[in-house]
Formats: structure tokens, sequence, C-alpha cells
């Protein structure tokens, strides 16, 4: 158990739908992130927060957006979903960041979206 | 693209073998990581190399870097059927990129 929670496990909608997945981080990591897990594209990085705010952007569509709360804990809302949205989602958290090095990262056990 | 890319993509090795997956990244480096992910399951690290570093060990884990050819190997030595799972090397160079993973299966 990484110590990284992510609800909900599974989800399955319909296209065009919105969905809010949410991550709670390892207590004491102020870094989150978000990487979507598919068959052809592998494991892409989406977006980093730390302490709330925006850290780094990858991969991450204009119809996702996240965001972290005071609490650190962190959202990924997809909307307009597509077919080619399904995936597996990961959040991961890392310890705070030193000279601008991050930690190794504690990954939570995913949050499998379908999309039909 | 991927930052990180894995040679070989699967690998399939019997039970007490020394298994070998290599990784190369394409530019400068703070930091090298490698994961492992059971099927449908997060990723759990295993260990990390500094830029500044050749090789590390960890249990039955050998992990080498060699900066000047962009790559890196990760050796697990004795394998176990539990052993079976993805590997991911991912390199830190701004933010983490991970490669598309060797699957590697154990049969006893």
């Amino acid at each position: 158990d990484s110590g990284v929670t992510q609800t909900p496990k599974h989800l399955i909608t319909a296209t065009g739908q919105r969905v809010t997945l949410r991550c709670s981080p390892r207590s004491g990591d102020l870094s989150v992130y978000w990487y979507q897990q598919s068959l052809d594209q592998g494991l892409q990085f989406l977006i980093q927060y730390y302490n709330g705010e925006e850290r780094a952007k990858g991969n991450i569509l204009e119809r996702f957006s996240a965001q972290q709360f005071p609490d650190l804990h962190s959202e990924l809302n997809l909307s307009s979903l597509e077919l080619g949205d399904s995936a597996l989602y990961f959040c991961a958290s890392s310890p705070d960041m030193v000279s601008g090095i991050p930690y190794e990262q504690y990954f939570g056990p995913g949050t499998r979206l379908t999309v039909t | 693209s991927q930052q990180g890319e894995e040679d070989p993509q699967a690998l399939s090795i019997q039970e007490g073998e020394n298994a070998t997956m290599n990784c190369s990244y394409k530019t400068s480096i703070n930091n090298l990581q490698w994961y492992r992910q059971n099927s449908g399951r997060g990723l759990v690290h295993l260990i990390l190399i500094r830029s500044n570093e050749r090789e590390k060990h960890s249990g039955r884990l050998r992990v080498t870097l060699d900066t000047s050819k962009k790559s890196s190997s990760l050796l697990i030595t004795a394998s176990r059927a539990a052993d079976t799972a993805s590997y991911f090397c991912a390199a830190l160079g701004g933010k983490l990129i991970f490669g598309q993973g060797t699957e590697l299966s154990v049969k006893p």
C-alpha cells in the first residue's frame, strides 16, 4: 500500500459526459502528479501540482483540467469524453522537492475509466 | 515522444535465471528511476540512480547508468515467478517521463 488513495476504482460512462477523479496523496507529500495509461499510448504524464499550484504540464488535453486543494487532495476533471479517453488514470505523490529535483513517486491504485 | 525507451519489449525466462532490461533516454537527466507494475495496478518505485552515479544495488536489483550513452540497465538476479510484471524506466529531466515498459514473464 503506497499511501496514495484514488476514487473511484472503476468508472463507466458515455461519450460526451464529464467525470471527476479524486486523489489523496501520502501524508506530508506536497506534489501530486496525474498520469494516463492506455494500451496504445503507454504511460503519459498529464500534469503536476505542488502545494496547490500547477508546477508542470504534460500531454493534457484542453478537455481535461485538474486542481489541488488546500488539504492537498487533487481532482482530475475529464469532460466531453470520447471513446479514446478510456484508460487507467493514475495519481502519484512525492515528498518535497529538494533543489528542484523530485524524489521518487508513490502511485495510487488507479481509476479505470471506460467510455462507451 | 517518450523520454525513456525500454528494450526488450517483452522477456520470458525461467525461475532462477537473471533478467536484464535496458533503457535509453534522449536528453540530460537529473536522475533515472525504475518502476514495476503488476497488471492493472499502480506503479511501484524500485530504485533511483542519480546522474553522477554509475551503479546501484538494492537486494536482487542492480542498476547501471551510462550518461555518455544515455542508457541504463536493470538486472534482476535469481528471478522468481513473483517478479512477473512490467518494468518501466523513467528519466527525470525536469519532469519524469516514462518509457513503454518491458513485460517480464518468469516461468516456474
